[in-house]
């Protein structure tokens, strides 16, 4: 089954405010995690990652959250553009190769 | 642009047809990954390959047969497919290590009729 999900299928959020994307994992022996963005017409596009002995990883307008204990990842964009609409992926590492994927949730940033 | 490319962006061919899909990397990478991306569902992993040798097959069809010659190219070759095999074909490559990213090619989008 898939070990890796996200909280809310669908995000509408205003232009200039800040958006928080949401993912539980299920397997608490995942080291390494990765957050993907893919726009319409294109593959999955590499945002940030994090490994477990990590709590936080901050990049360019965003911020990448995760809690061990209750095996939540959460992504957050500062400053939503319209260029951020896009569907946003989660994905854990299990193994030496295989990276597992949760369903994606569509973040439509409104003008 | 993407330093995985993969060709054609689309595809439509009949049940009883026999196409490839090609992907090629640019980045010196090692590993290289074939997924299938259908609507309303997580990205299903096809293949791995490492360093030219298969190391994941996750109980795919018969049907799809991939092919690695080399560390820089790989093929999904395509036969007697049904319907619901429509979708859309990623492949990606992978640096050294398992806490690396993939990195993704645009896709193939197939239509099987």
């Amino acid at each position: 089954g898939e070990s890796v999900g996200l909280h809310l299928p669908t995000l509408s959020v205003q232009e200039g405010d800040n958006s928080i994307i949401n993912c539980a994992y299920s397997n608490s022996a995942s080291d390494y995690f990765i957050w993907y963005k893919q726009e319409s017409g294109k593959g999955p596009q590499f945002i940030i990652d994090i490994r477990s002995n990590m709590d936080k990883r901050q990049g360019q307008r965003v911020t990448v959250l995760l809690n061990k204990t209750v095996k939540h990842l959460s992504l957050q964009i500062a400053a939503t553009q319209p260029g951020d609409s896009a569907v946003y992926f989660c994905a854990e590492n299990e193994g030496d190769y295989k990276l597992s994927f949760g369903a994606g949730t569509t973040v439509t940033v409104r003008a | 642009e993407t330093g995985v490319t993969q060709t054609p962006r689309h595809l439509v061919m009949g049940m009883t047809n026999k196409k490839s899909l090609k992907c090629e990397q640019h980045l010196g990478h090692n590993a290289m990954y074939w997924y299938k991306q259908s609507a309303k569902k997580p990205l299903e992993l096809m293949f791995v390959y490492s360093l030219e040798e298969r190391v994941e097959n996750n109980s795919v069809p018969s049907r799809f047969s991939p092919e690695c010659p080399n560390s820089s190219h790989l093929f999904l070759h395509l036969h007697t497919l049904q319907p619901e095999d429509s979708a859309l074909y990623l492949c990606a490559s992978r640096g050294t290590g398992k806490n690396s990213p993939l990195h993704f090619g645009n896709g193939t989008r197939l239509t099987v009729t």
